[in-house]
């Protein structure tokens, strides 16, 4: 079974500053990565994600992710934050198995909070 | 993107009670949907897979004579709290991949979450 580990479970920063969050991953097969997040009363939201290829993929909202394979991680970046950013951020994996059924599973999520 | 709607939003129920959640792909056809549950402050867990016209496929740990599944067609899934407790109060939140444009690569998209509450 895979496992997710999100490092920070809570973030502070200022407005502007740089972000990045940090996502390992346990399992010995390919994976599909995942960052999703969820705005304060709204559903999960799909920023970006990994299936195959360039490592380094970019999201939504200038998100960006780079995958590291002998990591094992998954992190995610911006280079400069905005107060609306702030929302609880999960990394989520699945197992690239037959069929593709598999559910995901996430890490424990990180809350950022972005300061004025 | 496609769209995973579930109904209701929140669901106040007594104890003892039954209460069903529903979970339609809108705009998609899912062969599969997730079904996970989120505590408070905590990441979602992944209860039951969903397979239309079979049996759910439930993760360790999660009773299936407690959280009923049905996935009676190509766009709708639901999830019966049977006899819900205090305990069972939670949110639960359904996913759907749109396996037949996408493939087995392809994103979940998912609903916006039941909160239940059982008093």
């Amino acid at each position: 079974a895979q496992s997710v580990s999100q490092h920070n479970h809570h973030v502070i920063l200022s407005e502007a500053a740089s972000l990045e969050l940090g996502c390992n991953y346990s399992y010995g097969g390919t994976v599909n990565l995942f960052w999703y997040v969820q705005y304060p009363g709204q559903h999960l939201q799909l920023l970006l994600k990994y299936f195959s290829g360039d490592p380094l993929v970019k999201g939504i909202k200038g998100f960006e992710a780079e995958f590291i394979k002998s990591k094992f991680s998954f992190n995610l970046r911006k280079p400069s934050v905005q107060w609306s950013d702030t929302a609880e951020y999960f990394c989520a994996v699945n197992a690239r198995s037959g069929g593709g059924a598999d559910g995901l599973t996430f890490g424990k999520g990180t809350h950022l909070i972005i300061q004025p | 993107g496609a769209v995973v709607s579930q109904h209701p939003s929140w669901v106040i129920c007594k104890s003892g009670t039954s209460v069903k959640i529903e979970c339609r792909s809108l705009d998609f056809q899912a062969t599969t949907m997730f079904w996970y549950r989120q505590f408070p402050k905590q990441s979602l867990m992944l209860m039951a897979t969903s397979n239309e016209g079979s049996k759910a496929t439930y993760e360790q740990g999660v009773e299936k004579d407690k959280f009923l599944i049905n996935h009676a067609s190509l766009t709708l899934s639901t999830l019966t709290v049977t006899s819900a407790h205090p305990e069972d109060s939670s949110f639960y939140i359904c996913s759907a991949r749109d396996y037949i444009k996408g493939g087995t690569d392809t994103e979940a998209f998912f609903g916006q979450g039941t909160r239940l509450t059982v008093v």
